[in-house]
């Protein structure tokens, strides 16, 4: 089966402490994104990668990172800089960047600051 | 700045009753819009692409339309399955090339028996 996984699916960090947000896709999918989704907002975009060995900052990526060493995987990493990390974590891929390209999610890591 | 705003926020409907969600966007220029269904504590299920205004497309109980200015999400005779958040979104054009995903806020759909 195609598709995109995320790992773990809940994640609890410490006052301090990086943390790093797995994600594979079996798509063969070009373009991988990161999003944030907080209650009663719409997802928001971190980052983005084009094409391995290339990525771009969203409209939110203070305090994260992220690499894209792999088509089929782009990890993110959420650093003590990110002051209010508490919220569900969305990764998504897409077969290229055109508009009409449908980006595909997966289902999702919960991340808790102590 | 591309916006996309949903209403309503909540929607309960009873078994079998139709209705309507409505995505109304703001962009510098259409180039298409996406309906995805969300279940709670798990990531968007895509179902929808529309890429012009005039177009329909649907899926069982789901139908959307797409016209200049808004989206309608329709559903009919809907069965407590249904019962999700529906979202819509519009690419919107990255600086460093390609394109990112504006979402509204949703529509919490609930369907009782």
């Amino acid at each position: 089966d195609g598709g995109i996984t995320q790992s773990p699916k809940y994640l609890f960090r410490k006052e301090g402490q990086n943390v790093t947000l797995s994600c594979e896709q079996n798509l063969n999918h070009d373009a991988m994104y990161w999003y944030r989704q907080d209650p009663g907002q719409g997802l928001r975009l971190i980052y983005y990668s084009q094409i391995v060995n290339d990525f771009q900052k969203g409209d939110i990526a203070e305090g994260y990172s992220v690499s894209r060493e792999k088509k089929e995987s782009f990890p993110l990493t959420v650093t003590s800089a990110q002051k209010n990390p508490t919220a569900f974590y969305l990764c998504a891929s897409s077969i290229g960047v055109a508009a009409y390209n449908e980006q595909f999610f997966g289902p999702g890591t919960r991340l808790t600051v102590l | 700045e591309d916006q996309v705003t949903q209403s309503p926020e909540a929607l309960r409907l009873q078994e079998g009753e139709s209705s309507s969600l409505n995505c109304s966007y703001t962009v510098s220029g259409l180039r298409g819009l996406f309906w995805y269904r969300q279940d709670p504590g798990k990531g968007p299920e895509f179902l929808f692409t529309l890429y012009s205004a005039g177009e329909e497309k649907e899926k069982e109980r789901l139908k959307a339309t797409l016209t200049k200015k808004e989206s309608f999400l329709h559903i009919t005779a809907p069965k407590p399955e249904d019962s999700a958040t529906y979202l819509c979104a519009v690419p919107s054009i990255l600086t460093g090339g390609g394109n990112k995903l504006t979402f509204g806020t949703g529509t919490q759909l609930k369907v009782e028996l």
